[in-house]
């Protein structure tokens, strides 16, 4: 298997709502990485993993939280979002653990709509 | 502070005809320096990454340090190339990846 996969593929939810966004990849790799795509924008990047464990959290707000029970998946869980936090989520691998200079692969997204 | 620039928002060529996709960064460590692309419909894919120095279906690009530039290149641009090019910066402090705003390549027949 050498893809990276994302589900759901669309996810509508209200502000009081909480929901996961899942990500698996089994190609082995150590590093796992959440994204935040706006349409017309470039990704931006919002946790990333290291062997499990967090490695950078760019200032993301507290309603999201990440999690990575093993090296495989890779969880976002959400609570009391904003209609502003409706985005296509992005995750990526890529094989080294140690740093980031490694190609990214990337999953095909959630659409997730915040009503 | 790091960032990626990518001058072109919109780029439209015919068939045939040379491409360039602009790309200058700015970083004060060792870049590595990366060119994305996502086809319609499908997932964000590497395209080349500036350390294999290969050739990517045609396309090419070299680090310019001096410059501060890696600008992907394609002598005769394909219908197919239609698409949106993403240049990034990986490693910056550790494992951060910045990306450029996004050149969409438009090939015309």
């Amino acid at each position: 298997d050498t893809e990276v996969t994302q589900t759901p593929k669309h996810l509508v939810m209200g502000m009081t709502n909480k929901k996961s966004l899942k990500c698996e990849q089994h190609m082995g790799h150590r590093a796992m990485y959440w994204y935040k795509q706006k349409a017309k924008k470039p990704p931006e990047l919002m946790f990333v993993y290291s062997y499990e464990k967090l490695s950078i959290n760019e200032s993301v707000p507290s309603r999201f939280s990440p999690e990575c029970p093993n090296s495989s998946l890779l969880n976002l869980h959400l609570h009391a979002l904003q209609p502003e936090d409706s985005a296509l989520y992005l995750c990526a691998s890529s094989q080294d653990g140690t740093v980031n200079t490694d190609t990214q692969y990337f999953g095909p997204g959630t659409r997730l709509t915040v009503l | 502070a790091q960032r990626v620039t990518q001058p072109e928002k919109l780029l439209s060529v015919f068939k045939g005809a040379p491409v360039e996709l602009k790309c200058n960064y700015s970083y004060s460590g060792s870049p590595e320096l990366f060119w994305y692309v996502q086809y319609s419909r499908q997932r964000l894919q590497l395209l080349l990454r500036h350390i294999s120095r290969e050739s990517i279906k045609g396309f090419t690009a070299d680090l310019n340090k001096g410059e501060t530039s890696f600008h992907l290149k394609k002598p005769f641009a394909q219908e197919e190339d239609s698409a949106m090019y993403y240049c990034a910066l990986s490693g910056v402090g550790g494992f951060k990846t910045i990306f450029g705003a996004g050149t969409r390549l438009f090939v015309k027949a």
